[in-house]
């Protein structure tokens, strides 16, 4: 069975960082793309990045570029998400998901982390 | 707001079609695919459409997809009161060099 696990979802105070994880398991984790995606409370979803399998290339949303950054694990099957200078509009449930090539395609996905950036 | 347009709600009564829009541009839909995903309240997205008009083993045929030009539809024929939930359309844009999800469709049977 495949599974998306995300941690490292927290209260955070404004201007702050945080590393989100996602481990998997149940598949050849360095033979597929791996994308976050993120949810603000009561909105749609919004594409955050990728990362090719080897972890060659990354693709960011535009308006988050320069405060995140996306990495990968072979060695642990794990993804990961460092957010930095954090502010109250990225509060939201962040999902991690098996991509497919650079696209789109994305499935599974974990059941998602709480980002909460509040003073 | 969001590179690709959808209708922020529908609504239908059971056993009726429904069909939920998505508009984009050349550099998104117009050169890539189109995928669809549906979510419940409270869980993760699920994909339901991939390549434009593939269904993952286990998505009913009652649920399809389409695209022509730089638009792309979701037709859910058969309406059952456990289709209730939010669509999303996505597609990657290559002049962003990002993905791209619609704003999402509020579906309610009624």
């Amino acid at each position: 069975e495949v599974k998306l696990v995300e941690s490292g979802g927290t209260l955070v105070q404004p201007g702050g960082s945080l590393r989100l994880s996602c481990v998997t398991s149940g598949f050849t984790f360095n033979t597929y793309y791996m994308a976050w995606v993120r949810q603000a409370p009561g909105k749609g979803l919004e594409w955050v990045a990728n990362i090719k399998q080897d972890g060659s290339e990354e693709y960011y949303a535009d308006s988050l570029k320069g405060r995140f950054t996306i990495s990968r694990d072979n060695t642990k099957n794990s993804v990961h998400l460092q957010i930095n200078s954090l502010r109250a509009d990225d509060t939201a449930v962040y999902y991690c998901a098996r991509g497919e090539h650079y696209d789109v395609l994305l499935d599974p996905w974990g059941q998602g982390t709480l980002v909460t950036v509040s003073s | 707001q969001s590179v690709l347009t959808q209708p922020p709600s529908m609504s239908g009564t059971p056993g009726q079609s429904v069909a939920i829009s998505c508009s984009g541009s050349r550099s998104n839909i117009g050169s890539n695919y189109v995928y669809w995903y549906q979510q419940f309240p409270g869980t993760a997205p699920k994909l339901l459409i991939y390549y434009n008009n593939q269904r993952p083993s286990g998505v009913p045929d009652r649920f399809s997809g389409s695209k022509s030009d730089t638009s792309a539809s979701l037709v859910i024929s058969g309406l059952r009161s456990e289709d209730e939930g939010d669509y999303y359309c996505a597609a990657w844009d290559d002049s962003l060099r990002g993905g791209m999800f619609g704003g999402g469709t509020k579906l309610t049977v009624l």
